[in-house]
């Protein structure tokens, strides 16, 4: 695969609830990301970390809330959630940003949301 | 409106044959691209990219091709494969930001045996 694992990769909850997706990557990157992907629309980048410390808040609703403990580690805390908040939660990781290049990031197979 | 698109959004082609996936591009800042292919049930895989200071690069059967006079970037498959059914991503950075790719919504390719 490709190196990025996420858990849980299905979850189910209540608009009340408060659960946590993992993000683990073993490239040896220094940046994570997440991203949402809904139905018909295009990948939406929601966090961006390098080197531990987020560079990008990408207008995200405060009830998700993301944590990178270490630069193999990512959260995304989650707490009174929408019915529209329901979509595909992808992670990412890749080489540090900045330095004025990009580089490809490699994802993870995402953790399938419902929000009941 | 969205900075990278698609041409179509679907595209059915027969086994063996040669497919070409295409994206239009709006920022002309952009220096960096990059094509994804999502199977069912699974995140992106990366496949191919390119600079802003290339025009072509292959790879295994695939190619991509950069014409920056009209911000329009395509992903070449040869001998196209069953197991190259997926929807493919393209997406850009426009440098101004290194770890912002921006996607667009994808074309389903689909093998017919």
């Amino acid at each position: 695969e490709t190196g990025v694992t996420q858990t849980p990769r299905h979850l189910v909850m209540g608009m009340t609830n408060k659960k946590s997706l993992k993000c683990e990557q073993h490239l040896g990157h220094n940046a994570m990301y997440w991203y949402k992907q809904s139905a018909k629309k295009p990948l939406e980048l929601m966090f961006v970390y390098n080197f531990k410390e987020q560079t990008e808040n990408n207008s995200v609703p405060s009830r998700f809330s993301p944590e990178c403990p270490n630069s193999s580690h990512l959260f995304l805390h989650l707490h009174t959630l929408q019915p529209e908040d329901s979509a595909l939660y992808l992670c990412a990781s890749s080489h540090s940003v900045g330095g004025g290049q990009s580089y490809e990031q490699y994802f993870g197979p995402g953790t399938r949301l419902t929000v009941t | 409106g969205e900075s990278v698109g698609l041409h179509l959004p679907t595209l059915s082609v027969q086994e063996g044959d040669n497919s070409i996936i295409n994206c239009a591009y709006s920022n002309s800042a952009s220096d960096y691209f990059i094509w994804y292919k999502q199977e069912s049930g699974k995140g992106p895989q990366f496949i191919i990219d390119i600079r802003s200071n290339m025009d072509k690069r292959q790879g295994q059967r695939v190619t991509v091709l950069l014409n920056k006079t009209v911000k329009h970037l395509s992903l070449q498959i040869a001998a196209t494969q069953p197991g190259d059914s997926a929807v493919y991503f393209c997406a850009e950075n426009y440098g101004g930001s290194q770890g912002n790719l921006i996607f667009g919504k994808g074309t389903k390719l689909s093998v017919k045996p």
